[in-house]
């Protein structure tokens, strides 16, 4: 079975620039969710979809970030303009369902610079 | 919100030895305990998880041990492999909002 698949691995773009990251859950997986990684720290809650509804998006710095999610499947991840702090790894996990805890698994991520 | 700290940041273990992390948590309401290893340039991948309702659980040569009064949990690994070398970060959930610690880098020494 494949697991989470996320592109592009690396990305590398001059700040005020527009980037965006896609991300394939694991087939099957109605929840997804969107997580930026800082260097040395654990991963953060960005955005959490339920199918094509964004159900938490109080971590999403909606000023330059936005999200879609628009058949419930694929997700993409945008930053418009992009700032130095954004740089870090941009990672996007899929679970079955979001009540009960279950097990969120992890693509393995974005890593943007921002020069 | 939930906030979780773990140590050690850092932690050198001689091959065969015993390995421990341990996290607190802030939120009583937590309920589930999952410990994530990142190597490099990969996500996080689950590799023991623990509820509330349990106080240890054990896979093979990992443990996971809570205790919900202090609202503390630790991560054993026993009989430490070099390709246990990595990053852990254990997390504390209420629902699905996974709040992780900043990790531990693991190495350990042939």
């Amino acid at each position: 079975e494949a697991g989470v698949v996320q592109s592009p691995r690396y990305k590398i773009i001059e700040k005020k620039q527009p980037v965006a990251f896609w991300c394939n859950p694991i087939s099957g997986h109605n929840t997804l969710y969107w997580y930026l990684q800082n260097l040395g720290q654990g991963p953060e809650l960005l955005i959490r979809y339920e199918n094509e509804e964004a159900v938490d998006d109080s971590q999403l710095p909606k000023d330059r970030f936005s999200a879609e999610r628009l058949k419930g499947v694929d997700s993409t991840l945008k930053i418009q303009p992009a700032e130095l702090g954004d740089s870090a790894v941009y990672l996007c996990a899929s679970s079955f369902a979001s009540g009960g805890n279950n097990e969120q698994f992890f693509g393995p991520g974005t890593r943007l610079t921002v020069l | 919100g939930e906030n979780v700290e773990q140590h050690p940041s850092t932690l050198s273990v001689q091959e065969g030895d015993s390995a421990v992390i341990k996290c607190t948590y802030s939120d009583s309401a937590s309920n589930y305990f999952p410990w994530y290893k990142q190597e490099l340039g990969k996500g996080p991948q689950l590799i023991i998880d623990i509820r509330s309702n349990v106080g240890e659980k054990k896979d093979q040569r990992i443990a996971v041990t809570l205790n919900k009064t202090a609202k503390h949990f630790s991560l054993h690994i026993t009989e430490t492999q070099p390709e246990d070398s990595a990053v852990y970060f254990c997390a504390a959930s209420r629902d699905y909002k996974l709040s992780f610690g900043a990790g531990t880098t693991v190495t350990v020494r042939a």
